[in-house]
């Protein structure tokens, strides 16, 4: 069955450095996602990228944050100065579109210390 | 604003026991709701869905039924496994297929012992 594939799988940064979380969606899936889910909380919607560009963004997700889809399959979340607050799981997802569900990846554990 | 809001876990129940995990949610529209399981060190799995009320998901002996009137979507199983032990996700989206974001509780532990 095809997976989601996220690395790395855990990540220490110090703070104020920046991250790059990879992600690999299936292959014929057309919207990509990201969730991070702070230790012990929800799960929280970060943001959702179609045809190259973000469709919807949350309040979370300000300038310190970016994606990118730089070669038609990976898509990447970078945090560009990491603050103690940002360690979370975070989860790469991706779907088809309408009627299909979700396939989420493993997560990415950011730790910043 | 949207929401789910889950029964506090942990919950710990005997193998074969009978599994009900509340979930209520609050919607401006008529959501889809959904399960997604997350099993120890795995990703988020969709369990099961609905997208109408009255539709019921149903999936591995789980089912939930969507009820508009109480605005809830309670997951059940007649008799749990050791398996089974993983932590539970109710969700809502605005979209039948999900494609929107998803709004999910707070998740609900299961620990199943033998």
């Amino acid at each position: 069955e095809p997976e989601v594939t996220q690395t790395p799988s855990h990540q220490v940064t110090q703070m104020g450095q920046e991250v790059i979380l990879r992600c690999v969606p299936i292959s014929n899936h057309l919207y990509f996602y990201w969730y991070r889910q702070i230790l012990g909380q929800k799960v929280e919607f970060l943001v959702s990228f179609y045809n190259n560009e973000i469709s919807e963004k949350s309040e979370i997700f300000d300038d310190q944050f970016s994606v990118e889809r730089p070669d038609g399959s990976n898509f990447t979340l970078k945090i560009r100065s990491t603050k103690l607050e940002d360690s979370a799981m975070y989860f790469c997802a991706s779907n088809r579109g309408a009627k299909a569900g979700y396939t989420f990846g493993s997560g990415t554990r950011l730790t910043v210390v | 604003g949207d929401s789910v809001t889950q029964m506090e876990g942990p919950v710990t129940l005997s193998e074969e026991a009978f599994l009900t995990i509340n979930c209520t949610y609050t919607a401006t529209g008529y959501p889809s709701l959904f399960w997604y399981v997350q099993y120890p060190g795995e990703g988020l799995q969709l369990l099961l869905k609905a997208t109408k009320a009255d539709d019921k998901g149903s999936n591995k002996g789980f089912e939930a039924t969507y009820r508009k009137e109480t605005t809830s979507f309670h997951l059940e199983k007649g008799s749990v496994q050791v398996s089974d032990s993983a932590v539970y996700f109710c969700a809502l989206s605005f979209s039948p297929g999900g494609y929107n974001k998803l709004i999910f509780g707070a998740g609900t532990r299961l620990a199943v012992h033998p």
